[in-house]
């Protein structure tokens, strides 16, 4: 069974510019997760997808992030424009069902704003 | 609202050793408990995850332990290797809203 696939692996841009990242869940998982996680800290939950609609994206940024998730399936997070705080380690996740389900880990993309 | 603390940050000890992972939570309240591995570089994968029900599980030298009442669990590892070295995440499932609230995380270095 394939994992949770991210891509870029690596970014490195400069602030105020902009950057999208791509996820592909496990095949059949409903729930999608994007978390950041800055260095030396736990990931934070940014938005939680459940098919193609929004359960919680209460902890996402909004003036500058946006996430979508086109036909229940793969998913992008963007940030536009990028600041240096962005600097972190970005994450997507995947689960059967919402809620109690184990959440399988993407190998995340690193970015660095410059 | 829920607070999730790892101590130490870091922990180096030499090959064979056995050791404890400690994770401390303020709010018992909680509807699971899942032990986490981060290696540098890749994603996290989830190693044990404990019901609020359940006392302890077990995956070949890791046992992990929860206690609601004292607001701990324990990630205990037998016979540390190499390979092992790793930070090492406990992660809470709430009991009204199922987000996972982590910890920082303790950075795990084992000597050959």
């Amino acid at each position: 069974e394939a994992g949770v696939a991210q891509s870029p692996r690596y970014k490195i841009i400069e602030k105020r510019q902009s950057v999208a990242f791509w996820c592909n869940p496990i095949s059949g998982h409903a729930t999608l997760y994007w978390y950041q996680q800055i260095l030396g800290q736990g990931p934070k939950l940014l938005i939680q997808f459940q098919n193609n609609g929004v359960v919680d994206d209460s902890q996402l940024p909004k003036d500058r992030f946006s996430a979508e998730r086109l036909k229940g399936v793969d998913s992008t997070l963007k940030i536009q424009p990028a600041k240096l705080e962005d600097s972190a380690v970005y994450l997507c996740a995947s689960s059967q069902l919402e809620g109690r389900a184990i959440q399988y880990f993407g190998a995340g993309t690193r970015l660095s704003v410059l | 609202k829920q607070e999730v603390t790892q101590i130490p940050a870091a922990l180096s000890v030499p090959e064979g050793e056995n050791l404890v992972l400690n994770c401390s939570f303020t709010d018992s309240a909680i509807y699971n408990l899942q032990w986490f591995r981060q290696d540098p570089g890749k994603g996290l994968t989830s190693l044990l995850l404990i019901q609020s029900s359940q006392r302890e599980q077990t995956s070949g030298r890791l046992n992990a332990s929860l206690d609601k009442s004292s607001g701990r669990s324990t990630l205990y590892i037998a016979a540390s290797q190499p390979g092992d070295s790793a930070t090492y995440l406990c992660a809470l499932g709430g009991d009204s809203n199922y987000q996972l609230i982590w910890g920082a995380g303790t950075k795990l270095i084992i000597k050959p």
